[in-house]
């Protein structure tokens, strides 16, 4: 299968800073990214969709204003958690497809994120 | 929209006995049935998918099979051992223009291989 990156697996910050995850695929060029969040013992709840070059769609219900999304290059898209708060604490997973692969999906090993 | 529900929620099995599960979606169009196994505190890791133009697909221990007309899907492992117990999820997606399609999931499957 094709390997997807995320840096870092694990954070810790304090309330009301930004944190940064960065998402890559090594060995495929992504034509599209997904950001998931994920609570404890529950499903993958899609973020948002972004498309290398163009503006990030987000699911309802989901603050693009503290969730912003930047699909720089085919191979890099990052989520930034602006203004962290307690609640924002949680496992995100950045996922990555391309239709040089029959667009099948392939994600991150996910980014553990405390907010204190 | 889209609407995909796996059953059962959790799963104990001996080592070396099968497990099934399964999955229903709603949309008759959907088109891309993958599988995921999650291990705790990592990312979901494709390990098996269908198309709706075939009905059954095998790769050693794991075969995933698709009823179109009922609009459900399985996956069934054979021989299982301690290190099958992970998390499960089933998704299924349909076509639209554009490539914004995307996965729907299921509520996952914990499965417990006993040794």
């Amino acid at each position: 299968g094709a390997v997807v990156s995320q840096h870092p697996s694990r954070v810790i910050c304090k309330s009301g800073t930004s944190v940064k995850i960065e998402c890559r695929s090594l060995d495929f060029q992504a034509t599209t990214m997904f950001w998931y969040r994920q609570f404890p013992k529950k499903s993958l709840m899609l973020m948002a969709t972004s498309n290398e070059g163009s503006k990030a769609t987000y699911e309802q219900g989901v603050e693009k204003d503290k969730f912003l999304i930047n699909h720089a290059s085919l191979t890099l898209s990052t989520l930034t958690v602006t203004s962290a708060h307690p609640e924002d604490s949680s496992f995100y997973i950045c996922s990555a497809r391309t239709m040089e692969r029959g667009y099948e999906q392939y994600f991150g090993p996910g980014t553990r994120l405390t907010v204190t | 929209g889209e609407n995909v529900e796996q059953h059962p929620s959790t799963l104990s099995v001996q080592e070396g006995d099968s497990a099934v599960i399964k999955c229903t979606y709603s949309d008759s169009a959907s088109n891309y049935f993958p599988w995921y196994k999650q291990e705790l505190g990592k990312g979901p890791q494709l390990i098996i998918d269908i198309r709706s133009n075939v009905g059954e697909k095998k790769d050693q221990r794991i075969a995933v099979t698709l009823n179109k007309t009922a609009k459900h899907f399985s996956l069934h492992i054979t021989e299982t051992q301690p290190e099958d117990s992970a998390v499960y999820f089933c998704a299924a997606r349909s076509p639209s223009r554009g490539a914004t399609n995307k996965l729907i999931f299921g509520t996952g499957t914990l499965l417990a291989v006993q040794p």
